[in-house]
């Protein structure tokens, strides 16, 4: 199967700092990563799209400069939330795909506490 | 914009009952996935539907599509405990190669023992 992972699992920082979470594709190449935030008992809501060697396409009310997307190579993605604070405490998951019409493949998650 | 509604968003059923969700969607879409979560995890993939009319079944969940009607069901039938989780549909929007899924709020199944 396809396998995604993220690091780390779960992170806890303080308020005004940044922290960086890692996606990687084990076993395939993945030319799309999308990035998504789910917050308790809600549903799970696309941050970003990112393809490899491009820039990053952000959803509506997404602050680019704040959650920093990069899409290095076919099998890592990374996502840097900056100067993080409380309100940005979150489950945040990704997910690949090999190309179009491919189904998306999802990472474990990373629960982000900024405190 | 592709709207994705699901219902109910809470179910609670006893053990050995049948029952079914609803995931209607907005727009004219070629592919729908049905998701599991169970609390504190990621997603786990159940299904993908490809066309009209498709049904597919794993154990006591059946998935199925009509994409005229624009709506797909997942049916769980003689539910036990095991199957407590928050099924999540989502509807591929085929746009260019990005191909994103825009996600229902989800159903909370509760099943009790």
């Amino acid at each position: 199967g396809a396998v995604v992972s993220q690091h780390p699992s779960w992170v806890i920082c303080k308020s005004g700092t940044s922290v960086k979470i890692e996606c990687r594709s084990l076993d395939f190449q993945a030319t799309t990563m999308f990035w998504y935030r789910q917050f308790p008992k809600q549903s799970l809501m696309l941050m970003a799209t990112s393809n490899e060697g491009s820039k990053a396409t952000y959803e509506q009310g997404v602050e680019k400069d704040k959650f920093l997307i990069n899409h290095a190579s076919l099998t890592l993605s990374t996502l840097t939330v900056t100067s993080a604070h409380p309100e940005d405490s979150s489950f945040y998951i990704c997910s690949g795909k090999r190309g179009r019409q491919e189904t998306q493949y999802f990472g474990p998650g990373t629960r982000l506490l900024v405190l | 914009e592709l709207k994705v509604e699901q219902n109910p968003l809470f179910l609670s059923m006893q053990e050995e009952k049948n029952y079914t969700i609803y995931c209607n969607y907005s727009t004219t879409s070629d592919r729908l996935y049905w998701y599991r979560q169970d609390p504190g995890k990621s997603l786990e993939s159940l299904f993908v539907l490809l066309s009209n009319g498709a049904v597919k079944q794993e154990g006591r969940l059946m998935a199925s599509l009509d994409t005229k009607a624009r709506l797909s069901t997942l049916h769980i039938t003689a539910a036990v405990h095991d199957l407590s989780a928050t099924y999540f549909c989502a509807v591929d929007t085929g746009m260019n190669r990005d191909d994103k899924i825009i996600f229902g709020k989800g159903t909370r199944l509760h099943i009790l023992p």
